[in-house]
């Protein structure tokens, strides 16, 4: 069965400090890879997807996401982390022949002054 | 942006009381899905519905739930008698072609 797997359930980093929020995925063929946020009490936002093509994908607030097919990786990161980017974040995969997105667990990301 | 609205945005019932949550999608998108967020847990996809029907449901649909799209524009997720650990907070989705999904901002269900 496919899974999807965020081994960080808590990272801190310091404001300006670079990120990188790790995903792993379990699945027979390359799915559709996305992370969303979430902040306290509100909805699941995209950041951003991969689909094919170019495997560094760039997405809003400055986010941007590696796809590895040999390690099953699709890694966030953002070089210069900002307080407000406090939140909790999901990896997710969808199969590219279904429609049940899968997510993993997430990331809750604190930022240090 | 376009958005996928939810209401209510916090919902409190009793144990054994009828709930529907609401959703209005996308005016253009064609898929439809509702997911749940118990507290502190992940993520878990409910049902997805396409023209008019089911095409997708997960084990956690049981009879309890039912989804509606009674008009042209609201989406309906039903939960006939809650229980406790319907607790949860639940995201509506929609999408035009299956594969982008935007989000609601979700409403927090609370049983009691």
């Amino acid at each position: 069965a496919q899974s999807v797997t965020q081994p960080d359930i808590h990272i801190t980093v310091s404001e300006g400090a670079s990120l990188e929020l790790r995903c792993n995925y379990s699945y027979g063929a390359t799915p559709y890879l996305f992370w969303y946020v979430q902040s306290p009490g509100q909805g699941l936002q995209l950041l951003l997807k991969y689909f094919s093509g170019d495997t560094l994908v760039q997405g809003i607030k400055g986010f941007e996401a590696e796809f590895k097919r040999s390690q099953s990786s699709f890694n966030l990161r953002k070089p210069s982390v900002h307080w407000s980017d406090a939140a909790e974040y999901f990896c997710a995969v969808l199969p590219n022949a279904g429609n049940m997105l899968t997510f993993g667990g997430g990331t809750r990301l604190m930022v240090k002054p | 942006e376009p958005e996928v609205t939810q209401t209510p945005s916090h919902q409190v019932t009793q144990m054994g009381q009828e709930v529907i949550l609401r959703c209005v999608p996308i005016s253009n998108h064609l898929y439809f899905y509702w997911y749940r967020q118990i507290l502190g847990q992940k993520v878990e996809f409910l049902v997805s519905f396409y023209n008019n029907e089911i095409s997708e449901k997960s084990e956690i649909f049981d009879d309890q739930f039912s989804v509606e799209r009674p008009d042209g524009s609201n989406f309906t997720l039903k939960i006939r008698s809650t229980k406790l650990e319907d607790s949860a907070m639940y995201f509506c989705a929609s999408s035009s072609t299956g594969d982008g999904y935007t989000f609601g901002s979700g409403t927090r269900l609370t049983v009691v």
